[in-house]
Order: structure tokens, then sequence, then C-alpha cells
């Protein structure tokens, strides 16, 4: 049971480039959810998915699409990266009886 | 608008000590409050949650403490150690099984021998 995982770990980009962060989780959970993280700020929720097939807007979307590819996978979308996307992005999911949210271990994306 | 307020920033105590962090919310429809853990390198861990029908709850040497009329949380850390050097994140969420959950802006702890 490896609970959430994310790829790549670790990830530089130079501005305008795109690129997919994956994420997936093995315990059957129907939500799942995209943070960023950056110093000051706290987490702040990008997207979020309560189930399969549908996905709504967080605190902070512009500049990210994403896709629930099945119940296991939920990946987040930089069509055209900016430096202000520099941040460290976590990946989560709940089951929907509980409230409790598992995030995964974070990739880190800098953007030159 | 910064929806959940936490201070300090930073916070140092000695090995042994209470560590206590504080967070302030506007929203009153917010009925569940949980602490999230986060070590260097890692993701966010739950630590310890309660919803508004109690004034503290306590695991171990984790104790929120909640004020509805106040709106205010604090999580106080007994008997504080070195292991518990990490970041902690204060969180609420309204209507059970709502999606959202809005964080505070993170402390970080150092305990220091």
């Amino acid at each position: 049971n490896a609970g959430v995982t994310q790829t790549p770990k670790f990830q530089v980009l130079k501005t305008g480039q795109s690129m997919t962060l994956q994420c997936a989780q093995d315990m059957n959970h129907n939500s799942m959810y995209w943070y960023r993280q950056d110093p000051g700020m706290g987490l702040r929720l990008i997207y979020y998915s309560a189930s399969e097939g549908t996905t709504d807007k967080g605190e902070v979307p512009n500049g990210y699409n994403v896709s629930r590819l099945n119940k296991r996978e939920f990946s987040l979308r930089l069509e055209s990266a900016a430096p202000s996307q520099t941040s460290v992005y976590f990946c989560a999911s709940r089951l929907r009886a509980q409230e409790t949210q598992y995030f995964g271990p974070g990739t880190r994306l800098l953007v030159l | 608008q910064q929806q959940v307020k936490q201070s300090p920033q930073s916070l140092i105590v000695q090995k042994g000590g209470i560590s206590i962090i504080n967070c302030a919310y506007e929203n009153t429809a917010f009925d569940y409050f949980p602490w999230y853990q986060q070590f260097p390198g890692k993701g966010p861990a739950l630590l310890i949650a309660i919803r508004p029908d109690v004034s503290e709850k306590k695991e171990g040497r984790f104790t929120i403490s909640f004020n509805k009329s106040a709106k205010q949380f604090s999580l106080h850390i007994m008997d504080s150690q070195p292991g518990d050097s990490a970041t902690y994140f204060c969180a609420a969420s309204a209507n059970f099984g709502n999606e959202k959950l809005t964080f505070g802006t993170g402390t970080r702890l150092t305990i220091i021998p």
C-alpha cells in the first residue's frame, strides 16, 4: 500500500514550457486534490476532484489544468510555465466518508 | 483574504517546554478544525482534529483548545521534544463532507535541547 505517490520529485522548466505532474493513490479514495505550497502562504488549493469525471476550481486555478483520469489518478498540467509557478506541489486524497486528507511527498518545481 | 490566520510564523521552544500555536478564523460556517504536521521534504499529515461541539481534545502530548465565541483554536504540545520540530498548519472546513480545507500559513517549530 503506497498511499499517494507523485512524479516527478523535482523538475526544472524554462518559462513557456509545459509539463504534467502525476498523482496516483491506491487507497480507493473518492476525492483528490492539488495544492501548492509557498513560503509564508501555507497550502493553497489549485483544483480538486470530488469523484471520477468531476473537477472543480480551488483558490488559485489560473495557469493550471487538471484531469481525473480514473479513480486512482489525478494529473496537473502547466500549459505555459511562468516563474510565479515555482513552488512545491502536493497531491492529496480523501475517502468521502472521512475528513482526513492524505498527502503525497510533493513535487518541487522550479521555473526559470 | 486569509480566512484562517495562524501565528506565530516561527517558534523556538526548549525541550520539555510547552509549544503553543494559535489560529483564528472568520467563517462561522467552519465546523471542522484539523492540525497537520509536516516534516522537511515530506507531505503534511493529520495530527489531531476537533469539531466545535467540544472545547478541548487531547491525544497524548497534543491538545487542541477551541473557543467558538472568539473564533479561535490553538494547538498545545506538552513536554515538547526535538522530534516535534516540524511545520504545523491549522486548517478549517465547513459542512461535513465539504471538499475544501482552508489552511493557515504555517508555523515552523524548533525544539532546542
